[in-house]
């Protein structure tokens, strides 16, 4: 596609279940990259993926966060037992190789856990 | 450990003053630098980049940086802002490992006609 597409752009859920928030990075870029923004914060780096190696998972908040990357294309990051702490904008972006490219986000999903 | 302070949260400008937004880094190496702008209602846009070479950055939409190692220091400016530059902007850095990039808690940039 022409950008990085998300998919919900919005979720509302009650707290406990479970969520799956998806990512389309540019064709043909290798890295990918969750994002979490909640309100008035920055961007808190979740999970980067980098071609085939294994994925850098240092920012997940609990074992409550995955994300997996199927066939080096498209993401989803999931959500267990949801918190309403987890409310918050996720973004996805990529890159054509590493970190140190232009990343390209794509609009994100709004995630609301009542 | 890398990290970025932008120590304004919030920042008012009347159209057509200049513009400065702080960021400062902590990075264990030479570090790439980024800008990145959010506008309302829109995905994060890249402003410029600084990897190496001179210290002064030109990016788009007249905006430009300036990298000082000495202060671990990485400015962003604009000599006369437009209505159209209210928005969130991110400073981040990175570097040559495997580390995503990493973000500042952002500037909310607010423009006065």
């Amino acid at each position: 596609g022409a950008g990085v597409s998300q998919s919900p752009s919005n979720k509302v859920t009650e707290k406990g279940k479970d969520v799956e928030l998806r990512c389309d990075p540019i064709s043909g870029h290798t890295a990918l990259y969750w994002y979490r923004q909640s309100l008035g914060q920055g961007l808190e780096f979740l999970i980067y993926f980098q071609g085939n190696s294994a994925p850098d998972k240092s920012g997940l908040p609990s074992d409550r966060f995955s994300a997996e990357r199927t066939g080096g294309s498209v993401s989803t990051l999931t959500i267990q037992r949801t918190q309403q702490e987890d409310s918050a904008v996720y973004l996805c972006a990529s890159s054509y190789t590493t970190t140190n490219e232009k990343l390209f986000f794509g609009s994100g999903t709004q995630l609301s856990v009542l | 450990a890398q990290s970025v302070t932008q120590p304004d949260i919030h920042i008012t400008v009347s159209e057509g003053a200049s513009l400065e937004l702080r960021c400062n880094y902590s990075y264990g190496a030479t570090p790439y630098l980024f800008w990145y702008v959010q506008s309302p209602g829109q995905g994060l846009q890249l402003l410029l980049k600084y990897f190496s070479g001179d210290t002064l950055v030109q990016g788009i939409k007249g905006f430009e940086a300036e990298f000082k190692r000495s202060q671990s220091s990485f400015n962003l400016r604009k000599p006369s802002v437009h209505w159209s530059d209210a928005a969130e902007y991110f400073c981040a850095v990175g570097g040559t490992g495997r580390r995503a990039l990493t973000f500042g808690s952002g500037t909310r940039l607010q423009v006065q006609p």
